[in-house]
């Protein structure tokens, strides 16, 4: 069974600290790892990795790919009370009976006091 | 990005009465879809993938008589909560993605919070 873990849980830090987010997988047949964050209501898309050790950028975060390893983490630095959210670590798989089905993990619920 | 519209936002129905969710790609065509369902505080976790012209695929666990999914064309697909119970309600979303599946992000609609009372 494919399975999706994210570290850690739910997390509270202050504004301008730096957060790590991780996220670990199992699974077979992968072909990329999506990052998303969920406010209230839909997810809205981050990044999507498919190949290792190459980092992708973006303002304020970034994130990079281990396939070695089975894991990818998301950074955010300076963070602002509008990162508060939760974020989702998805793997795409090819195969099987849900053709590019998406993966989630439990998600990491962000709390970012001012 | 692609555009992926959900309707309704939010729906309350009696138990034992039926709900309909479309999910809609706006600008692009969309062979597959699939829907999900968050519980509370939980991830979200794939009920079916939705296959245009075909049957959809669910997995283990989904009941495919009480969550009816058609897919009649490449911008629209629908889920339908038979004989609803309190059981069933939940934050329900769809999402599609535009070109190869592999190499693209998948979009989600705005989610459907489904009540039944």
């Amino acid at each position: 069974e494919d399975k999706v873990v994210q570290s850690p849980l739910s997390l509270v830090v202050h504004e301008g600290d730096t957060v790590t987010l991780n996220c670990s997988y199992e699974v077979t047949n992968f072909r990329s790892l999506l990052w998303y964050k969920q406010e209230k209501k839909a997810p809205t898309f981050l990044f999507m990795l498919t190949s290792s050790g190459i980092e992708k950028k973006s303002g304020r975060l970034s994130s990079i790919l281990d396939k070695k390893e089975l894991f990818s983490i998301l950074n955010i630095t300076a963070t602002q009370t509008g990162d508060s959210a939760v974020y989702l670590c998805a793997v795409r798989v090819a195969g099987g009976t849900s053709y590019g089905k998406l993966t989630f993990g439990q998600g990491t619920i962000l709390t970012v006091h001012p | 990005g692609a555009v992926v519209s959900q309707h309704p936002s939010r729906v309350i129905c009696k138990s034992g009465t039926s709900v309909k969710i479309e999910c809609r790609s706006l600008d692009f065509q969309a062979t597959t879809m699939f829907w999900y369902r968050q519980f509370p505080k939980k991830s979200l976790m794939l009920m079916a993938t939705s296959n245009e012209g075909s049957k959809a695929t669910y997995e283990q666990g989904v009941e495919k008589d009480k969550f009816l999914i058609n897919h009649a064309s490449l911008t629209l697909s629908t889920l339908t909560v038979t004989s609803a119970h309190p059981e069933d309600s939940s934050f329900y979303i769809c999402s599609a993605s535009e070109g190869a599946i592999w190499n693209t992000e998948a979009f989600f609609g705005q989610g459907t919070r489904l009540t039944v009372v």
